[in-house]
């Protein structure tokens, strides 16, 4: 299994540009998540899915969108890019189910954006 | 959301135990204790969770205070490759759903000397 896959791995954006970062997993998860990391700092979430149709806000989702018409993919879509929004961004899965006691998550190795 | 509380950075020498401690004092019975792992350039991953009782896997065994209101991740030969950012973070197991993303502090930047 190649696990989580994001591409691309790198970046440059000019301001008000757009872009979609992909992320696919081969797990067969049924949740997903984006995650911005700042230098310096932790993680924070962006959006979350619990399956093909459903997603949710998290943290930090203004200026992004997400759709997740598969289990296997959940892109994020970057409609005017701005300067604040240059960070590493990863993409994790997780397998939950009512009465499981842990939500280990397995995250992507990141794209890292700047926006110039 | 209970917050965790964790040093900055933490130096040690290779082959030798690490400890590596958490505060969370405002626990609630219904989070359990995560610990997660960020080596340079890579994404997190995970280490080990536990509730009440101490807990041991292939990487890690994690202590956790009878009062539950700190943590201890303990890793018993450190290598030069455990060299990574550790993030204690709660999370809490409500029957509704685990659709909760993980809240990252800064986190312990785990320095090891040859």
């Amino acid at each position: 299994n190649a696990g989580v896959t994001q591409t691309p791995k790198f970046r440059i954006l000019k301001i008000g540009q757009s872009m979609t970062l992909q992320c696919t997993q081969d797990m067969n998860h049924n949740y997903m998540y984006w995650y911005r990391q700042d230098p310096g700092m932790g993680l924070k979430l962006i959006y979350y899915s619990v399956g093909a149709g459903i997603t949710d806000k998290g943290e930090v989702p203004n200026g992004y969108n997400v759709s997740r018409s598969t289990t296997e993919d959940f892109p994020l879509r970057l409609e005017l890019a701005a300067p604040s929004q240059t960070s590493v961004y990863f993409c994790a899965s997780s397998y939950w189910f009512q009465g499981r006691k842990n939500n280990e998550q397995f995250f992507g190795p990141g794209t890292r954006l700047t926006v110039l | 959301d209970a917050k965790t509380t964790q040093p900055n950075s933490m130096e040690s020498n290779e082959e030798e135990p690490v400890h590596l401690p958490c505060n969370h004092s405002t626990i609630s019975g219904t989070d359990y204790i995560h610990w997660y792992r960020q080596l340079p350039s890579q994404g997190p991953e995970y280490v080990i969770h536990g509730l009440t009782s101490n807990v041991n896997n292939r990487m890690a065994s994690l202590a956790i205070a009878e009062d539950r209101k700190s943590s201890t991740l303990i890793l018993h030969r450190a290598t030069l490759r455990d060299a990574a950012v550790y993030y204690c973070i709660l999370l809490a197991m409500y029957s509704g759903g685990g659709a909760d993303g993980l809240t990252f502090g800064k986190g312990t930047h785990l320095i090891i000397q040859p």
